[in-house]
């Protein structure tokens, strides 16, 4: 079975850390990998995506992605964490065979002053 | 442009009752899917669809129906509601590919 592995129910780091929330896969073929943020009552936001090329993707809010094939691993990364990026983060991943997207089951991130 | 639009945004229903969450997008994406939403599962995949006539089960088709009869509208259907139901239901849409899926804010339903 396909699936989206995100280890750490929540992360904490103070302000202005480094951030890294953790996310495997298991998808067959050559999934496309994203990260979405979800904030209290809120919908999916989209952050950013790997489609192929450099391993190193960036995206909003000053966020980036690493993605490492041999791990199957697509961490989420930040290099100065802020208060305002405490929410809920999900991992998922497209499959380019079915169009199934599959999410992994989500890592709060709480950042303190 | 509205994006992707879900309505109702809470219901109520009881045991029993049947009711369908309306989801519609204006962009023209031949994919949509339907999730729930319920604490420390993640969004799990209860039905999609590749286009118009098409439809599929995703993780957790049980006690949902859908159909896709034209691009834009996805409706979910509940036959008979279910406390196991009470979740937060999104519905998603993409124009395929690397594109990614664009989200809905989302239904609350609460089945007492």
């Amino acid at each position: 079975a396909q699936s989206v592995a995100q280890p750490e129910d929540q992360v904490n780091v103070a302000e202005g850390n480094p951030l890294t929330v953790k996310c495997t896969y298991s998808v067959s073929g050559n999934p496309y990998l994203f990260w979405y943020v979800q904030y209290p009552n809120r919908g999916l936001q989209f952050l950013l995506k790997y489609i192929t090329g450099d391993n190193l993707v960036k995206g909003s809010y000053g966020f980036e992605a690493e993605f490492n094939k041999s791990q199957t691993s697509f961490h989420l990364k930040k290099p100065s964490a802020l208060v305002s990026d405490s929410a809920l983060y999900f991992c998922a991943a497209l499959s380019s065979n079915t169009g199934k997207l599959i999410f992994g089951q989500g890592t709060t991130l709480q950042v303190k002053p | 442009n509205a994006g992707v639009t879900q309505t109702p945004k809470f219901q109520v229903l009881k045991t029993g009752q049947s009711m369908t969450l309306q989801c519609a997008q204006d962009m023209n994406h031949e994919y949509m899917s339907w999730y729930r939403q319920d604490p420390g599962m993640g969004l799990r995949l209860i039905h999609y669809s590749v286009g118009a006539g098409i439809t599929d089960q995703g993780e957790v088709p049980n006690g949902y129906n859908v159909s896709r009869s034209t691009t834009e509208d996805f409706p979910l259907r509940l036959l008979s509601a279910a406390p196991s139901q009470t979740s937060v239901y999104f519905c998603a849409s993409s124009a395929g590919g690397a594109q990614g899926y664009t989200f809905g804010s989302g239904t609350r339903l609460t089945v007492v």
